[in-house]
C-alpha cells in the first residue's frame, strides 16, 4: 500500500515554464488537497477535491490549476511558473473531507 | 479567514523534559489534529480530537481540545532525540462542502541529548 504519492520529488523550473506536479493516492479516498509549505508559513491550502470531477479553491489558488477526472489522481498545474511559487508542495488524502489527511512526502519546487 | 496562533515558534530541551504546546483559534473548530514533520518528509498525523474537553494520549503525547473549542494543547513526555521535528496543530470544521483545513506555522523542537 503506497498511500499518497507525489512526483517528482524535486524539480526545478525557470520563470515562465509550465508544469505538472502529480499526486496518486490508492486508498479509495474521496477528499485530495494540495498545500505548500514556505519557512514561517505553516501549510497553506491551494487547492482541494470531495470527489472526482469536483474542485474548489483553498487559501492561495492563484497561478495554480487542477483537475480531478479520477479518485487515484489530483494533478497541480502550475501554468507560468514565477519564484514566488518556490515551495514545497504536498498533496493530501483522506476518506471523507472531515476525517485526518494523510500527505505524501512532497514536491520541492524552485523557481528560477 | 480563520487563524490559527500556534506557540511557541521554537523549543531547545534537553533529553528527557516534558514539553508544552498550544494552538489558540480566533473562532471555533469542531474537529483538532497534531501532526509531526520530519526533515524532507510529509506531515505524519500524531492525535485526532474531536469533542471539547476531550484528552487523547498517544505514547508519550498527550492532546487536549479546550473547552471553548478555540484552543488545543500537545504535551510530550520524557523527551527522546527522535521528538525533534516540527509540530503542527490544525484544525477543521466537518459539514457542508466546507472540508478546509487550517493548520498553524508549527513549533520547531530540538532536542539535546
Amino acid at each position: 500500500n503506497a498511500g499518497v504519492t507525489q512526483t517528482p520529488k524535486f524539480q526545478v523550473l525557470k520563470t515562465g515554464q509550465s508544469m505538472t506536479l502529480q499526486c496518486a493516492q490508492d486508498m479509495n479516498h474521496e477528499y485530495m488537497s494540495w498545500y505548500r509549505q514556505d519557512p514561517g508559513m505553516g501549510l497553506r491550502l491551494i487547492h482541494y477535491s470531495v470527489g472526482a470531477g469536483i474542485t474548489d479553491q483553498g487559501e492561495v489558488p492563484n497561478g495554480y490549476n487542477v483537475s480531478r477526472s479520477t479518485t487515484e489522481d489530483f494533478p497541480l498545474r502550475l501554468l507560468s511558473a514565477a519564484p514566488s511559487q518556490t515551495s514545497v508542495y504536498f498533496c493530501a488524502s483522506s476518506y471523507r473531507g472531515y476525517q485526518p489527511q494523510h500527505f505524501g512526502d512532497g514536491t520541492r519546487l524552485s523557481i528560477l | 479567514g480563520q487563524q490559527l496562533n500556534q506557540s511557541p515558534q521554537s523549543m531547545f530541551i534537553q533529553e528527557g523534559e516534558d514539553v508544552s504546546m498550544n494552538c489558540t483559534s480566533s473562532s471555533i473548530f469542531n474537529t483538532w489534529l497534531w501532526y509531526k514533520q520530519d526533515p524532507g518528509e510529509g506531515p505524519v498525523l500524531l492525535i485526532a480530537l474531536y469533542k471539547a474537553g476531550e484528552l487523547t494520549s498517544n505514547g508519550r503525547l498527550t492532546a487536549q481540545f479546550g473547552i471553548t473549542r478555540k484552543d488545543s494543547f500537545l504535551n510530550i513526555s520524557a523527551s527522546i532525540p527522535s521528538d525533534v521535528g516540527i509540530y503542527f496543530c490544525a484544525g477543521s470544521n466537518s459539514g457542508g462542502s466546507n472540508y478546509k483545513l487550517t493548520f498553524g506555522k508549527g513549533t520547531l523542537l530540538t532536542v539535546n541529548p
